[in-house]
Order: structure tokens, then C-alpha cells, then sequence
């Protein structure tokens, strides 16, 4: 069985760029949902994708966005980036009857300076 | 007030020791309540997934949770060096929301 991937690891990127971050769900899972994990912070629920939709939203405004594929991976975009958008940004997989029962990646750290 | 609270510790514990880690909780429509295990520079590990009021005991692990008091419970007995981590409570509703509610975690270190 194949876990949740993320890439990249790290990024550095600089105050008003865009950002595109992946994911591969673990196999056999059809929910994807994205959490940002701020240092010494329990995550916070960014978005949550299944059938290619998104299918719930934390309070993040819309320049956070994403997508999810066909074979159920997912993007995260986020524009203009800002200096508190710095974190560890975590995806996480389940089935769609299960959705609780959330498996984490081991995320993407991304810095803004 | 946060939906979820948990004392962020730390928590340092001999090696042996029964490790109580808990949270507490304001939202009473939560129903699934879980704990996850993160260590340093990695994603949250899923060790415990209960729903509603009630015990579940998985190897050392033990979770309670008493939704009258809104109030959930993870001990680890018999701890090792290898437990020392961040354990961070989370819960979800019944509702489409689909989202996790996460504590701010609680860091372990256990002393060998």
C-alpha cells in the first residue's frame, strides 16, 4: 500500500509570488484535503477536494486554491504570497465514506521572504 | 476561546512512565475524536480514531473520551524513547464539513 507523497519538501519563495504544491493520495483513497500547519500550531483545515470538487473550506481567502485529478491526486495553489503564509503545508487522504479517518503526507515547508 | 484546547506542554517523562495527555473541547456537535502522533519535520501519524463516548485500547495506547465533560484523554503505558513526539488531538462533526479540528499538541520527551 502506497502512503500520501507531497512534493516538494521545501520551497523558499519571495513576498507576491505563486506557489503550486502536489500531492498523491494513498492508494485506493478518493478525498483529498489540505491543512497549514504554522510552527508550533496544530494544522488548520484549508480545503477538502473529492470527485474533482471541492467539497468544504476552512477560512482561508480565495487566493488559496486547488485541484484535484482523475487518479485523485491534488494540487494547492496559493498567490501573492504573503510572509504568514510561511509553514508546513500538509495533504491528507480518505475515503469519501470514511472521511474522518484522515492520513497525512509528510508535507511541503514552504517559506516566504 | 479555541474550538479545541491542549496544553502544549512539554511533557518530559522518565522511560516507563504511563505518559496523560489530554484536550478539551467547546463544539458539542463533535463525534469522531482522534490522536495523532507527529514527529519532527514529519506529517501527523494517525494512532487512535474513536467515535463518540467510550474507552478504546490499542497496544500501550489507551483513548477515552467523556463528551459530557467535552473532554478526551490519550495514555501511552510502559513509554519508550521512541514515543518522544508531538501528539496532537483532533475531531470532526457529523456535517458535511468534512474538516479536522486540531488541538495545538502537546511535545513528549521520554528519558531513557
Amino acid at each position: 500500500e502506497t502512503g500520501v507523497t507531497q512534493s516538494p519538501t521545501h520551497l523558499i519563495k519571495t513576498r507576491g509570488q505563486q506557489v503550486t504544491l502536489r500531492c498523491s493520495s494513498q492508494s485506493g483513497h478518493n478525498t483529498v484535503s489540505w491543512y497549514q500547519q504554522a510552527l508550533g500550531q496544530g494544522p488548520q483545515f484549508i480545503f477538502q477536494y473529492y470527485r474533482e470538487e471541492e467539497n468544504g473550506r476552512g477560512n482561508f481567502p480565495p487566493r488559496f486554491s486547488g485541484l484535484q485529478f482523475p487518479n485523485y491526486s491534488s494540487e494547492l495553489n496559493v498567490n501573492a504570497l504573503e510572509l504568514d503564509d510561511s509553514a508546513l503545508y500538509l495533504c491528507a487522504s480518505s475515503l469519501a465514506s470514511s472521511y474522518n479517518e484522515q492520513f497525512f503526507g509528510p508535507g511541503t515547508r514552504l517559506t516566504v521572504l | 476561546q479555541k474550538e479545541v484546547e491542549q496544553d502544549p506542554g512539554p511533557l518530559s517523562v522518565p522511560e516507563g512512565a504511563i505518559v496523560s495527555l489530554n484536550c478539551t473541547y467547546s463544539n458539542s456537535a463533535f463525534q469522531y475524536f482522534m490522536w495523532y502522533r507527529q514527529y519532527s519535520r514529519k506529517g501527523p501519524e494517525l494512532l487512535m480514531y474513536t467515535y463518540s463516548s467510550g474507552n478504546k485500547e490499542d497496544g500501550r495506547f489507551t483513548a477515552q473520551v467523556d463528551k459530557s465533560s467535552k473532554y478526551i484523554s490519550l495514555f501511552i503505558r510502559d513509554s519508550q524513547p521512541s514515543d518522544s513526539a508531538t501528539y496532537l488531538c483532533a475531531m470532526s462533526t457529523l456535517s458535511n464539513d468534512y474538516k479536522l479540528s486540531f488541538g495545538a499538541g502537546t511535545t513528549v520527551t521520554v528519558r531513557a
